[in-house]
């Protein structure tokens, strides 16, 4: 299975801070990059794809793509408690390699 | 109007049964998947059908068993259940068997092995 690195966590921010979230590949060839949003007890929800290097901005949320580094990230700005959450960074390479997944608590 | 569906919910069952999972899409999509997420919470595919041709088998014991009827759906037989069975298993679809399509997981089946 390729790999696929998050920061560790959990992490905590206040709410209205920025939550930065990183991930590494390991496959110097991937082309699709995907965060999904777990609430506990659920299922993976889609949140942002991101496919050529720089930046995709939709809402409060900002995926960086840089390729050369193998490193993709989001960013959630203005954090609130309905983000608190484990977000899985994903490959696919025709299957969806995770990443551990970097768990969210944004504090009220 | 659910875009993935799966049944059941929860199964809970002893060791040496035999279960079967369901999954179903109306998205229209090609593609079909069962992942399994463990109890450190990380998710891996198992299989993966195109058209109700299986395409992906990741190397999982031979006692799980996938089945497509047809590109609608896709279901999991397991055989003799074992302890480290226990996880929660969810299929996934996509419009195309291609990287870039989105996967969209249905609500998962908690399965407990005693």
């Amino acid at each position: 299975q390729k790999e696929v690195e998050q920061n560790s966590g959990p992490l905590s921010v206040p709410e209205g801070a920025i939550a930065s979230l990183n991930c590494t590949y390991s496959d110097r060839v991937s082309q699709s990059f995907f965060w999904y949003r777990q609430y506990s007890g659920k299922s993976p929800e889609l949140i942002m794809s991101i496919y050529s290097n720089g930046d995709k901005e939709d809402g409060r949320f900002t995926a960086q793509l840089n390729k050369a580094s193998q490193y993709v990230s989001l960013l959630i700005r203005d954090s609130q408690p309905s983000d608190s959450a484990t977000y899985l960074c994903a490959v696919n390479d025709y299957k969806l390699s995770f990443g551990a997944g970097t768990t969210v608590t944004v504090r009220a | 109007d659910t875009a993935v569906s799966q049944t059941p919910k929860y199964l809970v069952t002893q060791m040496g049964n035999d279960k079967s999972i369901k999954c179903e899409q109306n998205l229209g999509h090609d593609t079909m998947y069962w992942y399994k997420q463990d109890s450190k919470k990380f998710l891996k595919i198992m299989f993966s059908y195109n058209n109700k041709e299986l395409i992906i088998n990741e190397t999982v014991p031979n006692r799980f068993s996938p089945k497509s009827p047809d590109k609608a759906h896709l279901n999991l037989h397991i055989n003799s259940l074992e302890l480290g069975d226990s996880a929660v298993y969810f299929c996934a679809s996509s419009p195309r068997h291609t990287p870039s399509y989105e996967q969209y997981f249905g609500p998962g089946t908690r399965l407990t092995v005693t």
